[in-house]
């Protein structure tokens, strides 16, 4: 079984300072690990994926996280955020095991990100 | 550009009254995924075709089902909606059923139950 941790449910910042939203994972198998984020009234859209390779991964809209498979974390990073970054932001895992596991996501519970100007 | 499309954005229906919520995409990809969204949680997958193939997981209850017609369309069917029922359905697409493929995801419904 997979299990995904978001260990803050909110997190408020300022507008140009740094973010980190902490996401811990747990699976019995290799794990291949997403970050969604999620606007008002809208879908989820990725932001990055860790496959395999370099455990630092750079995504979209300036954001990185880096895979740490001793501490078993994908934490979420943003130098320098801008109001527009304003969301819920979703870490998932989905695992290499067979059968109905292959392609089912699991989801944290979310973390939504406030910047303040 | 190539998408998802829910319909509708937002649908109210009674207690026990059965409903149905569309999918579509132009994506051309094999799978399609419906996770249902309550307020403050996490998306939780209730099923997923690979083109004709349905997959129901374990915990799913029984009121819901699902129709895929063609490879663009499909449709998530809710016998008798229960107050529990209410929540953000999300429809995502993938192009095969690898855990490592992206899920391309829909803006979702907002299914209220009165």
């Amino acid at each position: 079984a997979q299990s995904v941790t978001q260990l803050d449910s909110q997190v408020p910042v300022f507008e140009e300072a740094p973010v980190e939203l902490r996401c811990n994972y747990s699976s019995s198998v290799s794990v291949y690990l997403f970050w969604y984020v999620q606007y008002p009234n809208q879908g989820l859209q990725l932001l990055l994926k860790y496959l395999s390779g370099s455990t630092l991964v750079k995504g979209i809209n300036g954001f990185e996280a880096e895979f740490n498979k001793s501490q078993t974390s994908f934490h979420l990073r943003k130098p320098s955020v801008h109001i527009s970054d304003t969301a819920e932001y979703f870490c998932a895992v989905s695992s290499g095991a067979g059968g109905t596991s292959y392609g089912k996501l699991t989801f944290g519970q979310g973390t939504i990100l406030t910047v303040h100007p | 550009d190539a998408m998802v499309i829910q319909n509708p954005r937002y649908q109210v229906t009674q207690f026990g009254k059965p409903v149905t919520l569309s999918c579509s995409q132009t994506l051309n990809h094999n799978v399609m995924y419906w996770y249902q969204q309550k307020s403050s949680q996490a998306p939780k997958l209730l099923f997923h075709y690979y083109d004709k193939d349905f997959n129901n997981e374990a915990d799913t209850p029984d009121n819901f089902q699902s129709r895929r017609p063609n490879t663009s369309f499909c449709f998530l069917d809710i016998r008798s909606p229960g107050l529990g029922d209410a929540a953000m359905y999300l429809c995502a697409t993938s192009f095969r059923p690898l855990p490592t493929d992206t899920q391309y995801f829909g803006p979702g419904t907002r299914l209220t139950v009165l």
